[in-house]
C-alpha cells in the first residue's frame, strides 16, 4: 500500500519567514496530493491540493510543488504569519483511487511573532 | 450551510464497553469516510462509505470495529468490547462525490479508553 514520510516533524519560524515542508510516497499510480492544516483542537481543513499532470500550483502565500520522477512534493508558506501555526498533513491517494488518502504523521508549525 | 458534525465530542469508557460513534456529513454528500487520529499521528483511514455500501473495509483495525451507514446519510462507527488502544480521536468526513476529492472533515470525537 501507500506509505507517505512527511519531514520535519517540527518546524519554527520567524514571523515573515518562509517554511517548507516536505513529503515523500511510495506509490507511483498516486495522482492527488492535499494537504490539510489542524489548527490546536479543531478539524483538518484542506488548504491546497495539487494533482499529478502539474509540477506547481500556487495560491497567494502558498504554494505546492510536486516531482513525480522523485517521488515527492512539498508545501511552501511565504511571509508567515502567526495565524499560519497549526499542524499541517500532507496526503496521498493510494492505488490512482479516488478515495482512500494516505496521510503522513503531521508537521507541528510555529510562527514566532 | 451546516458541515460535518460527530457526537458525542467526547466519550469516556471503561475497557471491554462498546461504544458507538455518530456521523452526520454534508447534506448531498454522498461519500462519507472515517479516520482515527492517534497522539502525535497522523490520520489513519479506516473505511469508506459510498451511498449505504462501503466497498473497502481494510483499514478497520480489528474485526471489533464496525461501521454502517442508512439512507445514505447518517453513519455510526461502533467499537465492540473496546481496549485502551482504542484511545484516540475519531474524525469523520465527506465529499461531494467520489470523484470529488476534498474531503470536509467533522470535529471528531475523542474517545478515552480506561
Amino acid at each position: 500500500g501507500e506509505n507517505v514520510e512527511q519531514h520535519p516533524s517540527t518546524l519554527s519560524v520567524q514571523e515573515g519567514d518562509s517554511a517548507v515542508i516536505k513529503c515523500t510516497y511510495s506509490d507511483s499510480a498516486s495522482n492527488y496530493f492535499p494537504w490539510y492544516k489542524q489548527e490546536l483542537g479543531k478539524r483538518p481543513q484542506l488548504i491546497i491540493d495539487i494533482r499529478s499532470n502539474v509540477g506547481e500550483k500556487k495560491d497567494q502565500r502558498i504554494a505546492v510543488t510536486l516531482n513525480k520522477t522523485a517521488k515527492h512534493f512539498s508545501l511552501h508558506i511565504t511571509e508567515t504569519q502567526p495565524e499560519d501555526s497549526a499542524v499541517y498533513f500532507c496526503a496521498a491517494n493510494s492505488g490512482g483511487s479516488n478515495y482512500k488518502l494516505t496521510f503522513g504523521k503531521g508537521t507541528l508549525l510555529t510562527v514566532n511573532p | 450551510g451546516a458541515g460535518v458534525s460527530q457526537s458525542p465530542s467526547n466519550k469516556v469508557t471503561e475497557k471491554g464497553k462498546d461504544v458507538e460513534l455518530r456521523c452526520d456529513p454534508i447534506s448531498g454528500h454522498t461519500a462519507l469516510y472515517w479516520y482515527r487520529q492517534s497522539l502525535g499521528q497522523g490520520l489513519e483511514f479506516l473505511i469508506y462509505f459510498q451511498g449505504n455500501s462501503a466497498p473497502d473495509k481494510s483499514g478497520l483495525p480489528s474485526d471489533r470495529f464496525s461501521a454502517e451507514r442508512t439512507g445514505g446519510s447518517v453513519s455510526t462507527l461502533t467499537i465492540q468490547r473496546t481496549q485502551q488502544e482504542d484511545s484516540a480521536v475519531y474524525l469523520c468526513a465527506s465529499s461531494l462525490a467520489l470523484e470529488e476529492h476534498e474531503q470536509f472533515f467533522g470535529p471528531g470525537t475523542r474517545l478515552t479508553v480506561l
